[in-house]
């Protein structure tokens, strides 16, 4: 069964460098999405992307986020300096164009983000 | 504002006992509810779409159910490889909300 899969499971990194996750979403799937969980909160959105564009945002993504899909298949989150606050796992998750209503979203494994 | 309550928080029953998990939410322009699983240090697992008030769906001991206002996940005769925590989650725009999630624990 198609899944998506995330790299790195886990990212350790110093506050102020840069990091890259990398997603593979599902391979016929157009709309792309992060979503960030900070321990024993809820998940919360970032980012959708579409047609090589973002499509929304949250008030969370700001001018230290920014996404790419540099490739046909990678999907990227790019954090420019990484704060403390930014501590948390990271999902990815793809779905499939429809109707009018919002698609299905299905979630990699995540990246936990670990800033010290 | 936008907003998806989920009830109880917590909620620990004996095998075999059913049960059911509430989801109540306010969002303009709904398009679609979603239940997911989470495991400890996993992703939200997809479970079930509902779109409109009345519909329903089953798989296996769960089932979920939708109104204009909230929906239920029953789960019936549940197993200890059922624990997890159940998250529901609201469609809006190109986006989804979740709720905080059910922890439910079932002891064998």
């Amino acid at each position: 069964e198609p899944e998506v899969t995330q790299t790195p499971s886990h990212q350790v990194t110093q506050m102020g460098q840069e990091v890259i996750l990398r997603c593979v979403p599902i391979s016929n799937h157009l709309y792309f999405y992060w979503y960030r969980q900070i321990l024993g909160q809820k998940v919360e959105f970032l980012v959708s992307f579409y047609n090589n564009e973002i499509s929304e945002k949250s008030e969370i993504f700001d001018d230290q986020f920014s996404v790419e899909r540099p490739d046909g298949s990678n999907f990227t989150l790019k954090i420019r300096s990484t704060k403390l606050e930014d501590s948390a796992m990271y999902f990815c998750a793809s779905s499939d164009p429809g109707g009018g209503a919002v698609d299905t979203q299905y979630f990699g494994p995540g990246t936990r983000l670990t800033v010290l | 504002e936008d907003q998806v309550t989920q009830s109880p928080e917590a909620l620990r029953l004996q095998e075999g006992e059913s049960s059911s998990l509430n989801c109540s939410y306010t969002v303009s322009g709904l398009r679609g509810l979603f239940w997911y699983r989470q495991d400890p240090g996993k992703g939200p697992e997809f479970l079930f779409t509902l779109y409109s008030a009345g519909e329903e769906k089953e798989k296996e001991r769960l089932k979920a159910t939708l109104t204009k206002k909230e929906s239920f996940l029953h789960i019936t005769a549940p197993k200890p490889e059922d624990s997890a925590t159940y998250l529901c989650a609201v469609g809006r725009a190109s986006k989804i909300i979740f709720g905080s999630g059910t922890r439910l624990s079932i002891r064998p």
